[in-house]
């Protein structure tokens, strides 16, 4: 079946950078957009961006814009959100989600990840 | 942005009986491209319903969902002790994606 499986998080200082990841199984990788949503502490779920079944599409939330980047490696089965210049209220709960149809399909989700906690924090 | 509010921000209520969650869109929702879920402490959000009404793999007939254009609900006919937790809602209809603020279902 699907598996999602965050990695990557930790604690990390105001102005840094963090790399986080997430391994698929189960599915043609290849073949399916996914997504990054946050869920800082005790709040609601905030969409962070996508990139396309092939890397070539990728789109962000305003809040993340040219701090963030989504990369995919289609061979490693894996995602990557890497993040620079990090603020206290990135501060979140990171989960990967996929697409429900292969290729452009609709932007909600059957799968997600356990999830992976980055705390922004001096 | 299409920006979603959820009403009530809080249910108390007991098992077994009825209850209905709202959502209201600031523009209208394309194509009716609207989910629900259902969040339970430490867990990733469920999905339990897409394009408005259709229910997910593996939910029960107990959910169900309607509305269309800024106006969506969901209705639970006979809550069970899962059930108590968070629903957002969220469209999808274009980019950026947003999700509701969430409701938050206890136990009476």
């Amino acid at each position: 079946q699907v598996q999602l499986v965050e990695s990557g998080g930790g604690v990390v200082q105001p102005g840094r950078s963090l790399r986080v990841s997430c391994a698929a199984s189960g599915f043609t990788f290849s073949n399916y957009g996914i997504h990054w949503v946050r869920q800082a502490p005790g709040k609601g779920l905030e969409w962070v961006g996508v990139i396309g079944n092939d890397g070539d599409v990728q789109y962000y939330a305003d809040s993340v814009k040219g701090r963030f980047t989504i990369s995919r490696d289609n061979s490693k089965n894996t995602l990557y959100l890497q993040m620079n210049n990090l603020r206290a209220e990135d501060t979140a709960v990171y989960y990967c989600a996929k697409e429900p149809q292969k290729y452009r399909g609709p932007w909600y989700f059957q799968d997600w990840g356990q999830g992976t906690l980055v705390s922004v924090s001096s | 942005e299409i920006v979603l509010t959820q009403s009530p921000g809080t249910l108390s209520l007991s098992p077994g009986e009825r209850t209905t969650l709202f959502c209201r869109a600031s523009q209208s929702v394309s194509s009716n491209s609207l989910a629900w879920y259902r969040q339970k402490p430490g867990q990733a959000p469920r999905l339990l319903i897409y394009g408005a009404s259709n229910r997910a793999t593996g939910i029960p007939d107990r959910f169900s969902g309607s509305g269309s254009g800024t106006d969506f609900t969901l209705t639970i006919s006979r809550l069970e002790p899962e059930d108590f937790a968070v629903y957002y809602c969220q469209h999808y209809g274009s980019s950026p994606i947003t999700f509701g603020q969430g409701t938050r279902l206890e136990i009476k």
